[in-house]
């Protein structure tokens, strides 16, 4: 069976700060693979997604960034946080595009103070 | 980018009560609406997902039917329980086929 973990669970980090958060996927090959972030008051906001190594389409331009070095590993990184990327963020996957359902990891809270 | 609404924002029910949601999504360049329902400490999960005008699918209590051409979902609860109480958001997929757009969902509390 599938399995999606996402790491760390809860982080505190001061303003200006780099962040790495990452997210693997175990039981699949080739999966799409996203990253969302839900900020305080606000709806799931897709940041980055992937459909293949290397492959980073991002949706909203910010001081994050993504990676995907291997198949089934997304990492998102900042080399320097604001206060406005505080939030939970959740790694999900899909196997194939088209109407198919996530699967959310879960999730990672980030307090940048 | 697809503006997905939900409303309520939050809806509070005794248990046993029936309840709906709405979901509206703009009609052009849809390829699927998806319902998920996330509840607290835990990871969003799926309900359902939709493609075709007039859709319904159905998983126990829980409804929920499709309008492409007006551009709008219904999720209904038959019989309100605590254990539905959750954050239940849809997302609309357009044609690229790769990135949902959530709504920010509607909060729902069943008290017994």
């Amino acid at each position: 069976s599938q399995t999606i973990h996402q790491w760390p669970a809860t982080l505190v980090q001061p303003v200006g700060s780099p962040l790495s958060l990452e997210c693997t996927v175990e039981g699949t090959s080739n999966p799409n693979l996203y990253w969302y972030r839900q900020a305080a008051g606000r709806g799931l906001q897709l940041l980055f997604y992937s459909v293949g190594i290397g492959q980073i389409s991002s949706e909203v331009p910010q001081n994050l960034s993504a990676s995907r070095p291997q198949d089934r590993q997304f990492i998102l990184s900042s080399k320097k946080l604001l206060l406005s990327d505080s939030g939970f963020y959740l790694c999900a996957w899909v196997k194939y595009s088209g109407a198919n359902v996530l699967t959310f990891g879960a999730g990672s809270r980030l307090t940048v103070l | 980018i697809l503006n997905v609404e939900q409303s309520p924002q939050s809806l509070h029910v005794q248990e046993g009560d029936s309840t709906n949601f709405t979901c509206s999504f703009p009609s052009s360049n849809f390829y699927a609406l998806h319902w998920y329902r996330w509840e607290t400490a835990k990871s969003p999960e799926a309900l359902f997902v939709m493609t075709l005008n007039g859709d319904e699918k159905k998983k126990g209590r829980i409804s929920a039917t499709l309008n492409t051409k007006e551009g709008y979902s219904y999720l209904y609860i038959k019989g309100s329980q605590p254990e539905d109480s959750a954050t239940y958001l849809c997302a609309s997929q357009g044609n690229s086929g790769y990135a949902l757009n959530f709504g920010k969902g509607t909060s729902l509390l069943v008290t017994p």
